[in-house]
This record gives C-alpha cells, sequence and structure tokens, in this order.
C-alpha cells in the first residue's frame, strides 16, 4: 500500500500566520489517466473530516482560498496563507491514485 | 443538501455481529463509489471498505485488517449502503463514516462501534 508521510506532526501557529504542511508518497501519485488523485481534509474537533483540496490544487467549493496545494509525484504541499482561528484541526492529506485508499498520518494545527 | 447519515452503532462483545448503515440524499446515488473509514479513538483515518456502481458491477474491496469479516452493500433504490461486521474484535472499535466520491466529497457524521466484553 501506498504509504504518505505527513510533516510536521503539530503545528503551532498564531493568527494570521502563514504555515505549510508536507505530504511525501512512497510512490507516485500520478496516475495513467494523467490525473493525481492527492487530496486534503480537514477534521475540526470533534467533527467528521471535509474536503479543501482536491487533485492537489483544486480549491472545494467554499473553502476560503487562504489555503492552497501544490506540488507532484510524490512530494505535495498544503500552505495556509494567514492562519484563522476557525482553521484550528487535524488536516490529513489522502490518496486515490492507488488502490487501497491512504491517508496520512495527520498534521494537528493548533494555536501557539 | 448533500447528506449522509449513518445508524446502527453501539457496543458489543468480541466476535458478535453489527451492521451498520448510511443513508445518502442530495446527490446522484447510483453514480458514486461508496466508502467505510474508520477512526479509532485519538488516532487518524483508516479506509475500511469500498463498494463501486452497478456499470462496475458493484465491485467491493477491503482492507486487509477487515477482509474476510465485514461486507459492504448498497441499494440504489434506497440511496443506501452498508457495512455488515461480523466477527468483531476490539481493534475494530472505532467511528465509523461513510463517504461518496462524488463532487464536494461529502461525509458523514459518524457511527461509533464499541467492542468489549
Amino acid at each position: 500500500d501506498v504509504v504518505l508521510t505527513q510533516t510536521p506532526p503539530t503545528l503551532s501557529a498564531t493568527i494570521g500566520q502563514s504555515v505549510s504542511i508536507s505530504c511525501r508518497s512512497s510512490q507516485s501519485l500520478l496516475h495513467s489517466n494523467g490525473n493525481t488523485y492527492l487530496h486534503w481534509l480537514l477534521q475540526r474537533p470533534g467533527q467528521s473530516p471535509q474536503l479543501l483540496i482536491y487533485s492537489v490544487s483544486r480549491l472545494e467549493s467554499g473553502v476560503p482560498n487562504r489555503f492552497s496545494g501544490s506540488g507532484s509525484g510524490t512530494d505535495f504541499t498544503l500552505k495556509i496563507s494567514g492562519v484563522e482561528a476557525e482553521d484550528l484541526g487535524v488536516y490529513y492529506c489522502v490518496q486515490g491514485t492507488h488502490a487501497p485508499w491512504t491517508f496520512g498520518g495527520g498534521t494537528k494545527l493548533e494555536l501557539k | 443538501a448533500v447528506q449522509l447519515v449513518e445508524s446502527g452503532g453501539g457496543l458489543v462483545q468480541p466476535k458478535e455481529s453489527l451492521k451498520i448503515s448510511c443513508a445518502a440524499s442530495g446527490f446522484t446515488f447510483s453514480n458514486a463509489a461508496m466508502y467505510w473509514v474508520r477512526q479509532a479513538p485519538g488516532k487518524g483515518l483508516e479506509w475500511v471498505a469500498r463498494i463501486r456502481t452497478k456499470p462496475n458491477n458493484y465491485a467491493t474491496y477491503y482492507a486487509d485488517s477487515v477482509k474476510g469479516r465485514f461486507t459492504i452493500s448498497r441499494d440504489d433504490s434506497k440511496s443506501m449502503v452498508y457495512l455488515q461486521m461480523d466477527n468483531l474484535k476490539t481493534e475494530d472499535t472505532a467511528m465509523y463514516y461513510c463517504t461518496a466520491a462524488t463532487t464536494g466529497n461529502p461525509w458523514g457524521q459518524g457511527v461509533m462501534v464499541t467492542v468489549s466484553s
């Protein structure tokens, strides 16, 4: 199975600070159809996960544009340009290129 | 609005069975592959099972940890997906979420399954 390694496991930020989360895959996530199925989820405390970004860099409808995704192949990054209080929670990368789906271990974003 | 609502969780003893359900609405259910994902207390997310659509023969896939014990199924006429869990183990204790491979990747609120003697 594909292993996704997220770093850092915990991120402390102040409101307004920009932060980045890395997700590295054990193999390329470029599908034979040319798409890369690497997505980012946010799980706020006590809530179910929600989709933020899909296919590396496409912002899900309703998600603020302070969130952005980038990367290719095996290295991907989620950036938050100006953290807000509602952004706190655990971020997961997830890949759907290779069966089965696998998730990164999560990055907990907390207030400094 | 797109919605997934799980039900049927509870407390069971090891080796017992439980069936959980997920009711979908707000999207064309028959066109969407459906998944069950679980989260043990304080842990990360783990994919459990997947069922594809009718054109894909309702093909099913399972995590190694549940293969042979869990069965995923769907009823497109009712927009429902199910997870039959047999021979439950204490390590199956988790919040179980259903999620859909459709626009917005909706997730349900989850249902808690506790396996304990």
